[in-house]
């Protein structure tokens, strides 16, 4: 079965640590996208890469950091310096750059205390 | 620069009832407009999208979407609600600026009556 898999579902961490997101794809795209949905504010875009190596900051970067060293898998870290980093976190693919529809990962619901 | 605006965070139906969610947008170039579902707690599924070309389109789980230029709008719309149709539903829009990046609204939540 091809698709987008996230790891943990649920993730609880302490106030001033780090802690990275799995997103792994089978869909051989070339594209890779993270959101962060909030209740009420729909999908922002923290970082996107549209080729291994490479990825660019999206328009909520700040206290995130993410790599591309593999084309199946893109992780995110959310860092000290996030400031509110509660949130459901999607990862996304779409099969290259370009205007074509992104494909969803099932989420992954973050909780710092 | 492209925006996204989805009118009524939250719209009622009556299971069997017509739905229709707005969805208007703003591009300075013919866009590509979507519209995805959203379960609780799961995460986004492609119902319909329009590229060109016609501009009624058909998606999946009997939801279409009629693409209006002049109206700038991209309204989805379903015959017959069913309680399946519960759910929070996101419309996008891609306009080529450089970066090709998808522009999502703030979502509507549909509440089907039974």
């Amino acid at each position: 079965d091809g698709g987008i898999t996230q790891s943990p579902k649920y993730l609880f961490r302490k106030e001033g640590q780090n802690v990275t997101l799995s997103c792994e794809q089978n869909l051989n795209h070339d594209a890779m996208y993270w959101y962060r949905q909030d209740p009420g504010q729909g999908l922002r875009l923290i970082y996107y890469s549209q080729i291994v190596n490479d990825f660019q900051k999206g328009d909520i970067a700040e206290g995130y950091s993410v790599s591309r060293e593999k084309k199946e898998s893109f992780p995110l870290t959310v860092t000290s310096a996030q400031k509110n980093p509660t949130a459901f976190y999607l990862c996304a693919s779409s099969i290259s750059r370009g205007r074509y529809e992104q494909y969803f990962g099932p989420g992954t619901r973050l909780t710092v205390t | 620069a492209q925006s996204v605006t989805q009118l009524g965070s939250h719209v009622s139906v009556s299971e069997g009832a017509l739905v229709l969610l707005r969805c208007n947008y703003s591009s300075s170039v013919p866009p590509y407009l979507f519209w995805y579902v959203q379960y609780p707690n799961q995460g986004l599924q492609l119902l319909l999208k329009y590229t060109t070309g016609a501009t009624l389109v058909k998606g999946i789980n009997g939801f279409e979407a009629e693409f209006k230029k002049s109206e700038t709008s991209f309204h989805l719309t379903k015959p017959s609600a069913h309680m399946s149709d519960a759910a929070e539903y996101f419309c996008a829009v891609s306009a080529v600026t450089g970066n090709e990046k998808l522009t999502f609204g703030t979502g509507t939540r549909l509440t089907i009556i039974p």
